[in-house]
């Protein structure tokens, strides 16, 4: 099956812990995102990548960090730095058809994660 | 405030009737895209229009825009309680680039 994965569904952290949530895809497409979502809220931007080894911030990248080794990947870390990580993260991916900008975009299920 | 914005913010209807949401937004557009999301899911993208067009049709979908009213609506035709979800539009800027910009949505409840 083709699609975006998110890993786990739910995560507890404790306050002063890092935490890292999975994103693979087999789209084989070149653009990756991860986006926060508050309740009632849409989505915020918190950091992109296009190609492999390069991404850059979003809206709300302070207290995140990334990387994008492999085209399929896109782990993000929430780090201690971020004052109020609770909420429900959303990893999505896009590809570019020729003679476009990117396009639609395929969302994995999310990530709820918690902090105790 | 956001570049989409929708309204209503909720909209509560029964099963049979047509829904209409509406989201504006404020600078020039590449795209716009209509999104859907299921409690605790995914967004499900549902259809995208170009600035160059005016309305698109997909299914029991039905979307417009308006570039000088700076305005797209979806409508939803003959609606099912499977229909509740919650709906966002989404506007892909006319900057050259790829980023794109999600309304704070619209919650659906079709009842039976």
């Amino acid at each position: 099956d083709g699609g975006i994965t998110q890993s786990p569904k739910y995560l507890f952290r404790k306050e002063g812990q890092n935490v890292t949530l999975s994103c693979e895809q087999n789209l084989n497409h070149d653009a990756m995102y991860w986006y926060r979502q508050d309740p009632g809220q849409g989505l915020r931007l918190i950091y992109y990548s296009q190609i492999v080894n390069d991404f850059q911030k979003g809206d709300i990248a302070e207290g995140y960090s990334v990387s994008r080794e492999k085209k399929e990947s896109f782990p993000l870390t929430v780090t201690s730095a971020q004052k109020n990580p609770t909420a429900f993260y959303l990893c999505a991916s896009s590809s570019r058809r020729a003679g476009s900008s990117y396009n639609e975009q395929f969302f994995g299920p999310g990530t709820r994660l918690t902090v105790l | 405030s956001q570049q989409g914005e929708e309204d209503p913010q909720a909209l509560s209807i029964q099963e049979g009737e047509n829904a209409t949401m509406n989201c504006s937004y404020k600078t020039s557009i590449n795209n716009l895209q209509w999104y859907r999301q299921n409690s605790g899911r995914g967004l499900v993208h549902l259809i995208l229009i170009r600035s160059n067009e005016r309305e698109k049709h997909s299914g029991r979908l039905r979307v417009t825009l308006d570039t000088s009213k700076k305005s797209s609506s979806l409508l939803i035709t003959a609606s099912r309680a499977a229909d509740t979800a919650s709906y966002f539009c989404a506007t892909q800027l006319n900057t050259g680039g790829f980023k794109t910009i999600f309304g704070a949505g619209t919650r659906l409840f079709v009842k039976a």
